[in-house]
C-alpha cells in the first residue's frame, strides 16, 4: 500500500543550527502539507504546496521556514535557524485531490 | 483560535460497546470534516469523512454523523475493539482548488476496556 515516508525519524540539533526534514509523498497525489504537533498540543498547520508553490501557511510559517519540492519526488522542510521552541513532531501529509490526506509516520525534531 | 475543539479529552468504553466521539466546529466555511486516529509517535491515520452534503457517512464498524446546524460532528464505532484504543482527532477544511488546509481539534484518547 503507498504511503508517504519521513526522514530521519529523530532528529536532534541545536539551537541556532538549520534542518532540513524530509518527506516523500505518494506518487500521484498533487498537494502536500507539513504539519507538527508539540508534545500534549494539537496538531497544527504549518503549510500547504501545490503547482510547486506555497498555496497556505500559517502564523508559524514564518521566515525562518520553507519547503521545497526539488526533484518531483521528495518534499523538504527547512527551518533555518532553530529556535527551543521548534522542538516538536512534524508530520507530512498529500492528498491526490486536495481532500483528506495521507499522513506520515512525522518526525520528531529536539532543539537543545 | 480554537476553530475545531473536541471537549472531551478521553473516553472509556466497554469492548463490546458503542464509541461515541464528538467535535465541535466554529466556522461556518467548513465543508469537509474528517476523522484521524493516532497511535503514539505515529502520524495520523486517516479514517473516515464526510462532506456537507451529507448528514452520515458509514464505513464498517465506524460512523460519522454531521449536524450542520448545530456545528457537531461524531464518530461512532460500533462495537468497540481494543485495537481501537488510540487518540481520535476530528479535522474539518473547506473547499479550496490550492488544497485544503485541515484544521485539527485537540484530540480524545479512547481507551476500550477488553
Amino acid at each position: 500500500e503507498p504511503e508517504v515516508t519521513q526522514t530521519p525519524s529523530h532528529q536532534v540539533t541545536q539551537m541556532g543550527q538549520e534542518v532540513i526534514l524530509r518527506c516523500v509523498p505518494i506518487s500521484n497525489h498533487l498537494y502536500f502539507y507539513w504539519y507538527r504537533q508539540i508534545l500534549g498540543q494539537k496538531v497544527e498547520f504549518l503549510v500547504s504546496f501545490y503547482n510547486n508553490e506555497i498555496s497556505e501557511k500559517s502564523e508559524i510559517f514564518d521566515d525562518q521556514f520553507s519547503v521545497e519540492r526539488p526533484d518531483g519526488s521528495n518534499f523538504t522542510l527547512k527551518i533555518r535557524s532553530t529556535k527551543l521552541e521548534d522542538s516538536a513532531m512534524y508530520f507530512c501529509a498529500s492528498s491526490v485531490s486536495g481532500f483528506g490526506a495521507f499522513f506520515g509516520q512525522g518526525t520528531r525534531l529536539t532543539v537543545v | 483560535d480554537q476553530q475545531v475543539k473536541q471537549n472531551s479529552p478521553s473516553l472509556s468504553v466497554q469492548e463490546g460497546r458503542i464509541s461515541i466521539l464528538n467535535c465541535d466546529y466554529t466556522n461556518s466555511m467548513f465543508d469537509y470534516f474528517l476523522w484521524y486516529k493516532k497511535y503514539p509517535a505515529e502520524g495520523p491515520t486517516f479514517l473516515i469523512s464526510i462532506s456537507s452534503i451529507k448528514d452520515k457517512n458509514e464505513d464498517g464498524r465506524f460512523t460519522v454523523f454531521l449536524n450542520k446546524s448545530a456545528k457537531h460532528l461524531s464518530l461512532h464505532i460500533v462495537p468497540s475493539q481494543p485495537g481501537d484504543s488510540a487518540v481520535y482527532f476530528c479535522a474539518a477544511s473547506y473547499l479550496s482548488n490550492t488544497g485544503n488546509q485541515f484544521y485539527f481539534g485537540t484530540g480524545t484518547s479512547l481507551t476500550v476496556i477488553p
